[in-house]
């Protein structure tokens, strides 16, 4: 079991309508959490992290991280053609370093 | 502003070969990781080090040798590449100490075909 599981997709939207994209960890002790997007050919870059239970908004996206359940979300509102791309779930288990676990991605588009 | 420099960006390779991917970074990050991104399996952890020196293995070690001799080096060695070793690799680096920050910064990748 990979440390890090996401739903591959793809994941479909209209334009204008809200992409919710999920992710789940198994190791209890990590405490950091990233968001990146991928371009088809290109390297990840990243949207948004969060280090703490509840919601984080960083304008059209939001992260939601629930520790007791090991989930983590990103929610992209007003979906555009422009966020077409694999969005990378990414985890941070610490221990006696960093270690950044990722999982399989989930591929978007946004069908105008 | 360079970042993460990767080399070569391309190469075919045979089988038995060994081969070394160059990764430099100019931003003094104290992290410095190797993943390898295969269809359908996302980024896999080949090896990282947190400090120049220090070297730790990461999902899928097995067939690749790191070492971290100075903090802007970071090569990753296949000693004898195998087929199942075709797929891009990816270098990152990351400026952070503990476990709980850093964002990962990466290289545009290099794409390995082994036959």
């Amino acid at each position: 079991q990979k440390e890090v599981e996401q739903n591959s997709g793809p994941l479909s939207v209209p334009e204008g309508a809200i992409a919710s994209l999920n992710c789940t960890y198994s190791d209890r002790g990590s405490q950091s959490f990233f968001w990146y997007r991928q371009y088809s050919g290109k390297s990840p870059e990243l949207i948004m992290f969060i280090y703490s239970n509840g919601d984080k908004e960083d304008g059209r996206f939001t992260a939601q991280l629930n520790k007791a359940s090991q989930y983590v979300s990103l929610l992209i509102r007003d979906s555009q053609p422009s966020d077409s791309a694999t969005y990378l779930c990414a985890v941070n288990i610490g221990g006696t370093g960093n270690q950044f676990y990722f999982g399989t991605g989930t591929s978007l588009t946004v069908i105008p | 502003i360079a970042g993460i420099t990767q080399a070569p960006t391309s190469q075919i390779l045979a089988a038995g070969r060994r081969m070394t991917l160059r990764c430099t970074q100019d931003m003094r990050h104290n992290a410095m990781y190797w993943y390898r991104q295969d269809l359908g399996l996302g980024l896999r952890l080949i090896h990282y080090s947190n400090t120049a020196g220090t070297t730790g293995k990461g999902e899928v070690p097995d067939g690749y040798s790191v070492s971290r001799a100075n903090t802007d080096d970071f090569p990753l060695t296949l000693a004898s590449a195998v087929p199942s070793q075709t797929s891009v690799y990816f270098c990152a680096s990351s400026d952070s100490w503990g476990g709980d920050t850093g964002e990962l910064f990466f290289g545009e990748g290099s794409r390995l075909t082994v036959l």
